[in-house]
């Protein structure tokens, strides 16, 4: 059980837009900074949103990400093949003194 | 380019201990500015956060792991090392290091993972 909460899965079409929702508390998201990482089938994760909004060098700006009270969401605009992969929110949760992720949310580009 | 690599054994028997060095190229472990983690990935299953150091030698972990866990650092070989007590089946996963930018809430550089499995 995550202490964030993500939905399982999100399809789309090619082209098309998507969000993935991460869902938290006071003691984490409400607190701190969130970050998201990108997993593709078989790597290690990458990271793609930090302090909330912010793109690391050479992340496209398809890619965007923004935070309200206890939630944050990912959003990916014209959505590629290769954009298929695992999307993980996380961020600190102050009450566990300890980084937390979401459960992850596997993105299928139909 | 920051590089981190994990390293040990890619097997170890139920109730023994779990050993894994990350050897960290292209930057120093003695900066005071982040914290050096570990992070598992059971197969099939999510990211789960072990815990991290900073170089003054505070730690924190998950506190379902912290009695069972142990990360140091090694600022003169520029590594930084995972033991996990006492395994079960349960702690097989691809085990993967990372830096941890404290005060911001990010992992900015993973290392490649390594597969740990345990098994008699």
């Amino acid at each position: 059980q995550s202490v964030l909460t993500q939905p399982p899965s999100v399809s789309a079409a090619p082209g098309q837009k998507v969000t993935i929702s991460c869902s938290g508390s006071s003691s984490n998201i409400g607190d701190n900074y969130v970050s998201w990482y990108q997993q593709l089938p078989g790597t290690a994760p990458k990271l793609l949103i930090y302090e909330n909004h912010k793109r690391p060098s050479g992340i496209p700006d398809r890619f965007s990400g923004s935070k309200s009270g206890t939630s944050a969401t990912l959003g990916i605009t014209g959505l590629q093949t290769g954009d298929e992969a695992d999307y993980y929110c996380g961020t600190w949760d102050d009450s566990l003194s300890a980084g937390v992720f979401g459960g992850g949310t596997k993105l299928t580009v139909l | 380019q920051l590089q981190l690599q994990e390293s040990g054994p890619g097997l170890v028997k139920p109730s023994e201990t779990l050993s894994l060095t990350c050897t960290v190229s292209g930057g120093s472990t003695s900066s005071r500015s982040y914290c050096w983690g570990w992070i598992r990935q059971p197969p099939g299953k999510g990211l789960e956060w072990i815990g991290c150091i900073y170089n003054a030698g505070s730690t924190f972990y998950d506190p379902s792991l912290k009695s069972r866990v142990t990360i140091s650092v090694d600022t003169s070989n520029n590594q930084f090392s995972l033991k996990v007590r006492s395994v079960t089946a349960a702690d097989t996963a691809v085990y993967y290091c990372a830096r941890w930018v404290g005060g911001f809430e990010y992992l900015d550089y993973w290392g490649q993972g390594t597969l740990v499995t345990v098994s008699s």
